[in-house]
């Protein structure tokens, strides 16, 4: 079935590191793809997406490339801020089923100064 | 991008209350849900809706119901709580995309839920 996979957390890193976050996908058809960070006590936001293939999404110096011949979509930022620290879920919609989004678990990423 | 909201933002209760929690949008957007989020972070559909009138069960189930009377208004109701529904519950809409795509949604501040 439709399924998100994406890296366990916590994921800790220093202040100006380079962040990698793997998530590959299982999916029907040809999915949107999607990564919404979730800051503490707070609900998602959409940090970026992408709709086709080699589409890249960007948003606050994040970025993540849609390959569909790897079916992934990773997420990289070149330098970590302190401000950075939140949880970040993949996720991508295919229309099937309920017709929602199928997420991933979510990573929590720490960003230590 | 959207305005969602969500209240109460916190709420505290005792096992046997009914409890509703509300959710708006102001955007206009035909599509709702709602997700309960568990302590590990993992996001659960349990209701969504496609516009007035139209309520779904989720992947999910749950013991709570939905109604969507209004365009910009899905509440979410527990006609008696539990300490099993102890939740972050997080609402959502989405715009119609292309065709009859709803693939982006926005979603609110969340309301957690502890019932003791």
């Amino acid at each position: 079935g439709d399924s998100v996979t994406q890296m366990e957390g916590p994921v800790t890193l220093s202040e100006e590191a380079f962040l990698t976050i793997n998530c590959t996908y299982t999916a029907t058809g040809y999915p949107s793809l999607f990564w919404y960070v979730q800051y503490p006590g707070e609900g998602l936001q959409l940090l970026l997406k992408a709709t086709k293939a080699d589409d890249k999404g960007s948003n606050k110096g994040f970025e993540a490339t849609y390959r569909k011949e790897t079916t992934s979509f990773h997420l990289e930022k070149g330098s970590v801020q302190v401000s950075d620290s939140a949880v970040y879920f993949c996720a991508f919609y295919s229309g099937g089923g309920a017709d929602g989004l199928t997420f991933g678990k979510g990573t929590h990423l720490i960003i230590q100064p | 991008e959207a305005d969602i909201y969500q209240t109460p933002r916190y709420l505290v209760i005792g096992t046997g209350k009914k409890i509703t929690l509300e959710c708006s949008q102001t955007m206009g957007h035909d599509k709702m849900y709602w997700y309960q989020q568990d302590p590990g972070m993992e996001l659960h559909l349990i209701h969504y809706s496609y516009g007035v009138n139209s309520t779904e069960k989720g992947d999910l189930s749950s013991e709570s119901t939905v109604s969507r009377i209004r365009t910009e208004h899905f509440p979410l109701t527990l006609e008696s709580a539990r300490p099993s529904h102890t939740s972050q519950y997080l609402c959502a809409s989405s715009p119609r995309g292309s065709g009859i795509r709803w693939d982006t949604q926005y979603f609110g501040p969340g309301t957690r839920l502890t019932v003791l």
